[in-house]
């Protein structure tokens, strides 16, 4: 079974850090580019962050570029979201979300979450 | 930016059909997908690349797409069906995802 696990969230202060992490279970995770997209409370979905099979290839949303940085541990299963410069606005729930193998841009499977708390 | 915008809500009753709209500048030129998310759940691809369907989502769940707007048909709406519902395209003028603002679809 497919499954996307994520940990690392947290209360934070403003301008505090964190690090994300994702695990991946039942599927060959080094074979899939992966993403983290994040909600805030009552909100709609917002695209974060995207990494290539071997990381030499990334996108970040124009909201977080310079304080984000996605990175990965194919050994590891795993995907990592490193979170500086922690503002108000960015307390959400952060999804890793895996592509699909199907060769263009396509989410197709999303972990359960881990939420963020930005707050004094 | 791209920006993709959809209706904030949609009522419909039990064994209706719904139609949840995502319009984009000339989106019929790009692929969209759509994701179901209940509360308190993850979403779920519903729809990808316009109109397929992944294994396990019910023929009830239909898409298209053309010119500056993409559709998402659920038939025979069920009360299960009641949840948020986002398109998404992959925008290769800023290599960016884009999400729609999300439709809220109720079942009366």
């Amino acid at each position: 079974e497919v499954q996307l696990v994520e940990s690392g969230g947290g209360l934070v202060q403003p301008g505090g850090s964190l690090r994300l992490s994702c695990t991946a279970f039942g599927f060959t995770f080094s074979s899939y580019e992966m993403n983290w997209v994040r909600q805030a409370p009552g909100k709609g979905l917002e695209w974060v962050s995207y990494i290539s099979i071997s990381g030499s290839t990334i996108y970040y949303a124009d909201s977080v570029k310079g304080r984000f940085t996605i990175s990965r541990d194919n050994a590891k299963n795993s995907l990592y979201l490193q979170v500086n410069s922690l503002r108000a606005e960015d307390t959400a729930v952060y999804y890793c979300a895996r592509e699909s193998s199907l060769g263009e841009h396509l989410i197709d499977f999303w972990g359960q979450g881990t939420l963020v708390t930005v707050s004094s | 930016s791209y920006v993709l915008t959809q209706p904030p809500s949609v009522s419909v009753a039990p064994g209706k059909t719904a139609r949840i709209t995502c319009g984009g500048n000339n989106i019929g030129s790009k692929s969209v997908h759509w994701s179901q998310q209940k509360p308190g759940q993850a979403p779920v691809l519903v729809i990808y690349y316009d109109s397929d369907r992944p294994s396990g989502i019910p023929e009830r769940f239909s898409g298209s797409n053309s010119g500056n707007t993409a559709t998402l048909t659920i038939s025979r709406v069920e009360a299960g069906d009641e949840a948020d519902y986002y398109c998404q395209v992959w925008d290769s003028n800023s290599d960016h995802y884009v999400f729609g603002t999300g439709t809220k679809v109720t079942v009366l």
